[in-house]
């Protein structure tokens, strides 16, 4: 079965760094544009960023400076490197492989997501 | 910034078709996909490039777009569709993926 696997959620003081991993199995993972979307407690969705094939990135504002989008090709993994975090980045991180449209950006399989809290 | 506007929520008997609405500027323009959230689960594509359907979902589900206004409509709907839905499209102006910020449905 063709899934992702999220992990490396935690809880993180603000200010604090984290790096989330996202492990790709029943496909290759490098054939794929990849993002990371969160959604905060009761709220909706928000797009975070996009890895193309070839490592284009681009960052959602309010993450920009802060997150690094990455991708190991020989772990069929992505990652996020979050760092300079803060209580707003509260959110569950999903990540998400990017289907074959014509119009970009149609997510066509999520993990199940990691939770990120950032308190004192 | 490109802006997705859905109602908050949308109630609907059963058997009864549901349409949820997704505004934009010449939204018509852009492809839209729709997803599918239940609670504490991932969010599963139910519609995209406007029209499409992934081949595990339900003919019931079907899109269009047109003007300022993308609509994701359900027809015969079942007590398993309560869920969250939520528009989508990539902005190429800003290189940015643009959520709505979804329409819960309700059937009563």
């Amino acid at each position: 079965e063709v899934q992702l696997v999220e992990s490396g959620g935690a809880l993180v003081q603000p200010g604090g760094s984290l790096r989330l991993s996202c492990a790709g199995s029943e496909f290759t993972l490098s054939s794929y544009e990849m993002h990371w979307v969160r959604q905060a407690p009761g709220e909706g969705l928000e797009w975070v960023s996009y890895i193309s094939r070839t490592t284009t990135i681009y960052y959602a504002d309010s993450v920009k400076g802060r997150f690094t989008i990455s991708r190991d090709n020989a772990k069929n993994s992505l990652f996020l490197q979050m760092n300079s975090l803060r209580a707003d980045d509260t959110a569950v991180y999903y990540c998400a492989r990017e289907g074959d449209c014509a119009g970009n950006g149609c997510l066509d399989v999520w993990g199940k997501g990691t939770t990120v809290t950032v308190s004192s | 910034s490109y802006v997705l506007t859905q109602p908050p929520s949308v109630s609907v008997a059963p058997g009864q078709t549901a349409s949820i609405m997704c505004g934009a500027n010449n939204i018509e323009s852009k492809s839209v996909h729709w997803y599918q959230q239940k609670p504490g689960q991932a969010p599963v594509l139910v519609v995209y490039d406007d029209t499409d359907r992934p081949s595990v979902i339900p003919e019931r589900f079907s899109g269009s777009n047109s003007g300022n206004t993308a609509t994701l409509t359900i027809s015969g709907v079942e007590a398993g569709d309560e869920a969250d839905y939520y528009c989508q499209v990539w902005d190429t102006n800003t290189d940015h993926g643009v959520f709505g910020g979804g329409t819960k449905l309700t059937v009563l």
